[in-house]
């Protein structure tokens, strides 16, 4: 069995400051990670995914999310938040059949 | 294009009524799953195909969900005697569907709106 919990709901940060996004799983085995963004009334967007090769994961539009198996988190961060960056943020891992299990979701504020 | 595409964007139907969804996966893709995102459950796996079979149907919330993919492209997702608890965005995804199944990058259409009256 497999889960994942987003610690917060909502964040809120201004343009330009960095952005901090939780992300706590459960897996039985070693799992894939992805993190997904979600803008409004649009489909789901990879940001980026682990596959059990470097820790550090690098993805677009600056975001990176380092995986620590010690702590099971995979959190998601950027340097300096964008206003394009206002959406929702899903932590998502890969189980058998590749089925995704999906957070609850961060919801993200950036403010001017 | 050379994403997924779903249709229709919007469906409105009346509580009773079968509607069905479709699903058009990226060219080349030979897996295809179907999720629900809802305001009370969040995002839920309903089904998968590898081809035209679907060896996981765990998520199908109940008898009047069923889909089907023929030609290992199209899928339609039928939904009989709606209920409003049926009211969600119904997204689709598809992958390579290669080895290593847990590593597939599943790459989403941007859904099916469907409100039940």
């Amino acid at each position: 069995a497999q889960s994942v919990t987003q610690l917060d709901s909502h964040v809120s940060v201004s343009e330009g400051t960095p952005v901090l996004l939780r992300c706590n799983y459960s897996s039985s085995y070693s799992p894939s990670l992805f993190w997904y963004v979600q803008h409004p009334n649009k489909g789901l967007q990879l940001l980026l995914k682990y596959t059990s090769a470097a820790t550090l994961v690098k993805g677009i539009n600056g975001f990176e999310a380092e995986f620590k198996k010690s702590e099971t988190s995979f959190h998601l961060t950027k340097p300096s938040a964008h206003m394009s960056d206002a959406a929702e943020y899903f932590c998502v891992v890969s189980g058998a059949g590749n089925k995704l299990t999906f957070g609850g979701g961060t919801r993200v504020l950036v403010k001017p | 294009g050379a994403g997924v595409s779903q249709s229709p964007s919007n469906k409105v139907t009346e509580k009773g009524k079968d509607v069905e969804l479709r699903c058009d996966p990226i060219s080349g893709h030979t897996a295809l799953y179907w999720y629900r995102q809802s305001l009370g459950q969040g995002l839920e796996f309903l089904i998968y195909f590898q081809g035209n079979s679907a060896p996981d149907k765990s998520g199908l919330p109940s008898d009047r969900f069923s889909a089907e993919r023929t030609g290992g492209s199209v899928s339609t997702l039928t939904i009989q005697r709606t209920q409003q608890e049926d009211s969600a965005v119904y997204l689709c995804a598809s992958s390579l569907g290669t080895g290593g199944w847990s590593t597939d990058t599943q790459y989403f259409g941007p859904g099916t709106r469907l409100t039940v009256l």
